[in-house]
């Protein structure tokens, strides 16, 4: 089954840039790499999805390499606001794989 | 517009006892997924519907679960004779094409269940 590894948690402090790095061995070939935002008590959010090279959106940015084997979310600029669990997630035979989630604290 | 919609927000049942988890997908929406999301932990995948049709099943963690979705729209996930290690909120999603990689999928607030 594929596996998809990303960090347990990630400090920072406003107004800096967080970089959340993905790993997804064995990805396939028509797999898209989404990004997700979790707050407490609530469903994911979606924020960013890509395919290959660098997508930008007004929230955040996503790289991913020519052998697509990683992914990193860019969250430019963080505010407290933006302290939440974020998910990657490549889908593989309709057995979609979640990463474990990476925990993103900002501080004052 | 109506999100996606979960019924009911809490459930606490007792061991050994059926529960029924409903989920209303965005209207339009032709593909639902199921998901549980123990405390603290991320997300695991359970099923995933393309109209009324599950095309694998192996994701559900054991035979005491089962779903289904009628009429390309509400979906129903049942787990039979609840143990204390089912505990844990069951989200729903739903997406427009069901292109289960590059679809943005939307997410219910979940059920959260508690078995006693």
């Amino acid at each position: 089954l594929a596996k998809t590894t990303q960090p347990i948690s990630m400090d920072s402090y406003e107004g800096q840039e967080v970089n959340i790095t993905c790993s997804h061995n064995n990805i396939a070939t028509n797999d898209y790499i989404t990004w997700y935002q979790q707050f407490p008590s609530q469903g994911p959010r979606f924020i960013i999805q890509g395919y290959k090279t660098k997508v930008t959106n007004e929230v955040a940015s996503l790289f991913i390499p020519a052998d697509r084997k990683s992914s990193t979310l860019s969250l430019p600029r963080v505010s407290l606001s933006d302290t939440a669990v974020y998910y990657c997630l490549r889908g593989n035979d309709y057995k979609l794989s979640f990463g474990a989630g990476t925990t993103v604290t900002v501080r004052a | 517009g109506a999100g996606v919609s979960q019924s009911p927000s809490n459930k606490v049942t007792e061991k050994g006892k059926d529960v029924e988890l409903r989920c209303d997908p965005i209207s339009g929406h032709t593909a639902l997924y199921w998901y549980r999301q123990s405390l603290g932990q991320g997300l695991e995948f359970l099923i995933y519907f393309q109209g009324n049709s599950a095309p694998d099943k192996s994701g559900l963690p054991s035979d005491r679960f089962s779903a289904e979705r009628t009429g390309g729209s509400v979906s129903t996930l049942t787990i039979q004779r609840t143990q204390q290690e089912d505990s844990a909120v069951y989200l729903c999603a739903s997406s427009l094409a069901g292109w289960v990689s590059a679809d943005t999928q939307y997410f219910g607030p979940g059920t959260r269940l508690t078995v006693l």
